[in-house]
């Protein structure tokens, strides 16, 4: 089983749609979680951090589900510009790289 | 603020030519930094972490070297380049213990 796994997608959905990712992990020591977006030949970019109790930023929702092993993403009114690679970042170590581990991500296209 | 600048952005090499890669981070000290690459239509793969001057983790046997030389300078090297070398390298920095990584805008590489 890998460490952290997410649906490859690709997720096309109209605009103004509301989408969810999953992402589950196999390590239950793991301690933080991130979500990051990258654009097509770009760098990845930080989207939001995840918090145990949930957190939301505009019209991102994220949460945490420790029991599972999953994290979410929510994206709610999808725009075009939301059309990207989301990816899941889980840490189970503490501040050591080693145990940073990215998803393979989700491709999403927001369609007009 | 915290920058990071990643140089070149592009780069065309033959096989067996040499490479090096800087990446320099600035308004943080003592960070952790990374080397990923991605190959075309991939995930991350981290080549190596540093959590200090002179401290240098390889994660995968390879072609490549790092270099820490100064607090927030990271050097990605090869004496010969392989074809199987060519991608999207990324740096990237963290603080300590739970916090993100942030990219640099990553370096696209092809070994003709």
């Amino acid at each position: 089983r890998k460490e952290v796994e997410q649906d490859p997608g690709p997720f096309n959905v109209p605009e103004g749609a509301t989408v969810a990712f999953n992402c589950t992990y196999s390590n239950s020591a793991s301690q933080s979680f991130f979500w990051y977006r990258q654009d097509c030949r770009k760098e990845p970019k930080l989207l939001m951090s995840v918090y145990s109790s949930g957190n939301e930023d505009g019209r991102f929702t994220a949460q945490l589900n420790r029991a599972s092993q999953y994290i979410s993403l929510l994206i709610r009114d999808s725009k075009l510009s939301d059309s990207a690679t989301y990816l899941c970042v889980v840490n189970s170590g503490s501040g050591s790289a080693r145990q940073l581990t990215f998803g393979s991500g989700t491709q999403l296209t927001v369609l007009p | 603020s915290q920058t990071i600048h990643q140089w070149p952005a592009t780069l065309v090499q033959p096989v067996g030519s040499p490479l090096s890669l800087e990446c320099t981070v600035e308004g943080t000290s003592n960070p952790n930094l990374y080397w990923y690459r991605q190959a075309a239509g991939r995930g991350l793969q981290l080549l190596f972490y540093s959590v200090g001057i002179g401290q240098i983790s390889s994660e995968v046997p390879q072609n490549l070297s790092a270099s820490r030389p100064q607090d927030r300078q990271f050097i990605l090297s090869s004496k010969k380049l392989l074809l199987s070398e060519s991608g999207f390298y990324l740096c990237a920095w963290s603080g300590q213990n739970n916090s993100p990584l942030h990219f640099g805008n990553g370096t696209r590489l092809t070994v003709t």
